[in-house]
């Protein structure tokens, strides 16, 4: 149980095109859901949090305009990157807290993005 | 959110148990300490987390002193696979603040 997928895991862009990354929980609802960015060889950074139905809360020195959150649903939540550029490649990864538990975060598998 | 501390990197051997300490001398009452842990190139994966008592899991247990400054993550038979970064973060809600973690390297 608790797992939790996203699409694509891994995605190649043109600069100043758009990529949209889905997060699902597949076998539980979420009350939040969390967005982290990985550049290689460093440690995780919180960009986002969003609750279902609600407008997202975004960590300081993220742009909410760039990064654009929706939470549609209590299993889904799509992060779209805008106007991407090559400083924007990096490792896209979500987690979801259960209705259930809230004590516990599940990560996905997370989301490779190379803007050329 | 409490500071943690942990050591850069440890080997350990296939079939002991491997010990991961973690500093975190200004953890607040109402703060739980969690285990993550990262393999290669994947999102990571929760272990553990505990308030004051030890706990255990399938995974892991989790040793927690008496006065919170400082916790032990044993992995009691270490394999292969257990090969990862491991996290110890302390928050007392849902935001989860990784550090640079221990790199743990299990050799046959």
């Amino acid at each position: 149980g608790a797992v939790v997928s996203q699409h694509p895991s891994w995605v190649i862009c043109k600069s100043g095109t758009s990529v949209k990354i889905e997060c699902r929980s597949l076998d539980f609802q979420a009350t939040t859901m969390f967005w982290y960015r990985q550049f290689p060889k460093q440690s995780l950074m919180l960009m986002a949090t969003s609750n279902e139905g609600s407008k997202a809360t975004y960590e300081q020195g993220v742009e909410k305009d760039k990064f654009l959150i929706n939470h549609a649903s209590l299993t889904l939540s799509t992060l779209t990157v805008t106007s991407a550029h090559p400083e924007d490649s990096s490792f896209y990864i979500c987690s979801a807290r259960p209705f259930s538990n809230r004590y516990e975060q599940y990560f996905g598998p997370g989301t490779r993005l190379t803007v050329t | 959110d409490a500071k943690t501390t942990q050591p850069t990197s440890m080997d350990c051997a296939e079939g002991r148990a491997a010990n991961l300490p973690c500093n975190h001398s200004t953890i607040s009452g109402n703060e739980y300490v969690y285990w993550y842990r990262q393999i290669h190139s994947q999102g990571p994966q929760y272990i553990i987390h505990g308030l004051k008592n030890n706990e255990t899991n399938e995974m892991a247990s989790l040793i927690i002193t008496e006065d919170r400054k400082s916790s032990t993550l044993i992995l009691p038979h270490a394999t292969l696979r257990d090969t990862a970064v491991y996290y110890c973060i302390v928050t007392n809600d849902y935001k989860l603040s990784f550090g640079a973690g221990t790199t743990v390297t299990v050799r046959a």
